[in-house]
């Protein structure tokens, strides 16, 4: 069974990059042909997708984000990475990475991280 | 761009009682898309439905997905201790996500 876990700084100073790595255990980031994702959960704006790499390294962000966001993988290490650079209190969030399903699931994400909180302040 | 609203905010049950939550998109939308998922307090999201109406891997019988075009629900039929949590819609359309901003069923 796959599984994904988040870590990262919990803090982050403005202007910053917010640098976060997703490790993948229970099978190959490599098999599957799946999206590995980036999304993140604001208290008051609920939950917004930041991005997407294929193991094969072809990646999409979200056009709110993107110029700001590089979504990385290394498959030796099975992990794949965020950064969020320039970032300010408006970041401050609950990050979460998932697998995106096929489209047989309609691309639904499945499993998710258990997340982790990333707080942006001096 | 879609956008997913759910209705109610927050629903006050019992246990053993019947509920439907409501998800409404903005536009007529893929029912193959749309999925449902629950979360509790510190937990991350969790799959429930798919594709509109079916169930995630372990999903018990009294969760049920419908709809299409632009109005879908999850119905639970008998709501047990360990259903009261969050539940969100979400959408994947044209490389994209959307998500309702959910429902939280609380126990009464």
């Amino acid at each position: 069974q796959v599984q994904l876990q988040e870590s990262g700084p919990g803090l982050v100073k403005p202007l910053q990059t917010l640098s976060l790595t997703c490790t993948v255990s229970g099978g190959s980031i490599n098999s599957g042909g799946y999206y590995w994702y980036w999304i993140r959960q604001h208290p008051a704006k609920g939950l917004e997708w930041i991005g997407y790499i294929h193991h094969s390294g072809d990646t999409y962000y979200n056009p709110s984000l993107k110029s700001r966001v590089t979504i990385s993988v290394d498959t030796s290490k099975n992990h794949f990475s965020l950064n969020l650079n320039s970032v300010t209190a408006a970041d401050t969030a609950l990050y979460y990475c998932a697998r995106a399903r096929g489209y047989s699931y309609g691309y639904a994400f499945d499993p998710w991280g258990q997340g982790t909180l990333v707080t942006v302040s001096s | 761009e879609v956008v997913l609203t759910q209705s109610p905010g927050t629903l006050s049950l019992s246990p053993g009682e019947r509920v439907t939550l409501s998800c409404r998109a903005s536009q007529t939308i893929s029912s193959k898309y749309l999925a449902w998922y629950q979360q509790k307090p510190g937990q991350a999201p969790r799959l429930f439905i798919y594709g509109a109406s079916s169930r995630a891997t372990g999903i018990p019988d009294r969760f049920s997905g419908s709809g299409s075009g632009t109005d879908f629900s999850l119905t639970i039929t008998r709501l047990e201790p360990e259903d009261f949590a969050m539940y969100f819609c979400q959408y994947y359309g044209t490389s994209s996500y959307t998500f309702g901003q959910g429902t939280k069923l609380e126990i009464k």
